[in-house]
């Protein structure tokens, strides 16, 4: 059974920092691209980062590019998000995403973790 | 970007009615497009990917349909499980932008 499971969210200030980190399982981590998209409270989606699995190409959305990093350590099976600069307007409920794709990108999204919430204020 | 816009934005209906949602895309974006599900407090759920493909588990009810710029998610006879939010995602380019939503609301 495929789970992905994110962790690292909480209470941090505006320009503050942290590191979402999403633990898979159930599948060969290493093979999948992964994505994490974020939702605003009371809001819709939205597309933050990508990357492929084997790493080499990542992806950002305009408003969080410079700011935010992703990475994965697969001998961990381990998707992160460095979040720096934080911004009120980052607030949301991050969710990880798996692609359907093996060895290969399609960008849809066929298994999502339950999110962590991110609360930027001061 | 490519935006993605639905419509309506919610809609009303009745357990075994017949629903309609819209998606437009800003550019053409071939049949490079998922519809997801999401309900009050939990993630997403994939149902359909790439314009008409049915995901495996997903009940045949659900359909979808069209290419380019214009493209539909029909439910042929809604269930009681069917009312929660619908979205539409295009994955033609980066970023992979999704429609606004559709609230499904029991009538």
């Amino acid at each position: 059974e495929v789970q992905l499971l994110e962790s690292g969210g909480g209470l941090v200030q505006p320009g503050g920092s942290l590191r979402l980190s999403c633990v898979a399982s159930g599948f060969p981590f290493s093979s999948y691209a992964m994505s994490w998209v974020r939702q605003a409270p009371g809001k819709g989606l939205e597309w933050v980062s990508a990357i492929t699995g084997s790493g080499g190409s990542t992806y950002y959305a305009d408003s969080v590019k410079g700011r935010f990093t992703i990475s994965r350590d697969d001998s961990k099976n381990t998707l992160y998000l460095q979040m720096n600069r934080l911004r009120a307007e980052d607030t949301a409920v991050y969710y990880c995403a798996k692609d359907p794709t093996w060895y290969s990108s399609s960008w849809y999204l066929d298994y999502w973790g339950q999110g962590t919430l991110v609360t930027v204020s001061s | 970007d490519i935006q993605m816009t639905q419509s309506p934005s919610s809609v009303s209906a009745s357990v075994g009615d017949r629903v309609t949602i819209t998606c437009r895309a800003s550019q053409h974006i071939r049949t490079w497009l998922a519809w997801y599900q999401q309900k009050p407090g939990k993630a997403p759920k994939l149902l359909i990917y790439a314009a008409s493909s049915l995901r495996s588990g997903v009940p045949s009810r659900f359909s979808g349909s069209g290419s380019g710029t214009d493209f539909t998610l029909t439910i042929s006879s809604l269930q009681p499980e069917d009312f929660a939010t619908y979205f539409c995602q295009q994955a033609n380019s980066f970023p992979y932008t999704f429609g606004q939503g559709t609230k499904l609301e029991i009538k």
